[in-house]
């Protein structure tokens, strides 16, 4: 089906392991982000990748790691967990150019609770 | 140092009333969209506004971009319990390609 699908929906994990996060669309959109949601925090963008190859920090990237060797797949890695890291993950995608308003396309999130 | 601040934050109102949501900045967005999210889904987008003074209008819902493109609202006439959820306004400045989102307004219209 098409789409944006994230895997795992729900992780649980200690503090200190690595985690990641996968992340898999099958528009070829350019663009892909990583947000992280939080109560009274809305949505804050972590990393986002205008093409494969091509990755650049949001507004906190700080503990985590992403990757995009293929446009369909932005995988986030969290190095070692944090319990404040406890957050539910969105994976989008978008796509420019003059007929493209820049709509993001969101995936169902991954619930991730670091103990 | 939020760059979009959304108000209110939280709203309970009846079936039927009226209401407006806003977002505002210091900054100029090229373009600012609105989404609304229900729990357990990712946002999903209502509305893209690109010129200053522009206004939208989806059904009940009407989306209006300040003329100096710093600011925008949304208002829903005669809200409907399907209406409620969270709704999300992010802004994108200079074409950066990212949009920064606000903290949301979350919606209970009770029956």
């Amino acid at each position: 089906d098409a789409g944006i699908t994230q895997s795992p929906r729900y992780k649980i994990t200690e503090t200190g392991r690595q985690v990641t996060l996968m992340c898999h669309q099958t528009w070829s959109h350019s663009y892909m982000f990583w947000y992280r949601q939080d109560l009274g925090h809305g949505l804050r963008l972590i990393y986002y990748s205008a093409a494969a190859d091509i990755t650049d920090k949001g507004e906190v990237p700080d503990g985590y790691v992403v990757s995009r060797s293929k446009t369909e797949n932005f995988p986030l890695t969290l190095e070692s967990a944090t319990r404040s890291q406890t957050s539910v993950y969105f994976c989008a995608s978008s796509e420019r150019g003059p007929v493209h308003t820049g709509e993001l396309f969101f995936g169902e999130g991954s619930r991730l609770t670091v103990l | 140092t939020q760059l979009l601040e959304q108000s209110p934050q939280f709203l309970s109102i009846q079936e039927g009333e009226n209401l407006t949501v806003y977002c505002n900045s210091s900054s100029v967005f090229s373009s600012l969209q609105w989404y609304r999210q229900e729990p357990g889904e990712g946002p999903v987008l209502l509305v893209t506004v690109v010129t200053g003074g522009e206004v939208k209008k989806l059904k009940r819902l009407t989306f209006q971009f300040g003329d100096a493109r710093k600011d925008s609202s949304l208002h829903i006439t005669a809200a409907q319990p399907g209406d409620t959820g969270l709704y999300l306004c992010a802004g994108e400045v200079s074409n950066a390609g990212k949009s920064t989102f606000g903290d949301g307004t979350t919606l209970t219209v009770k029956p």
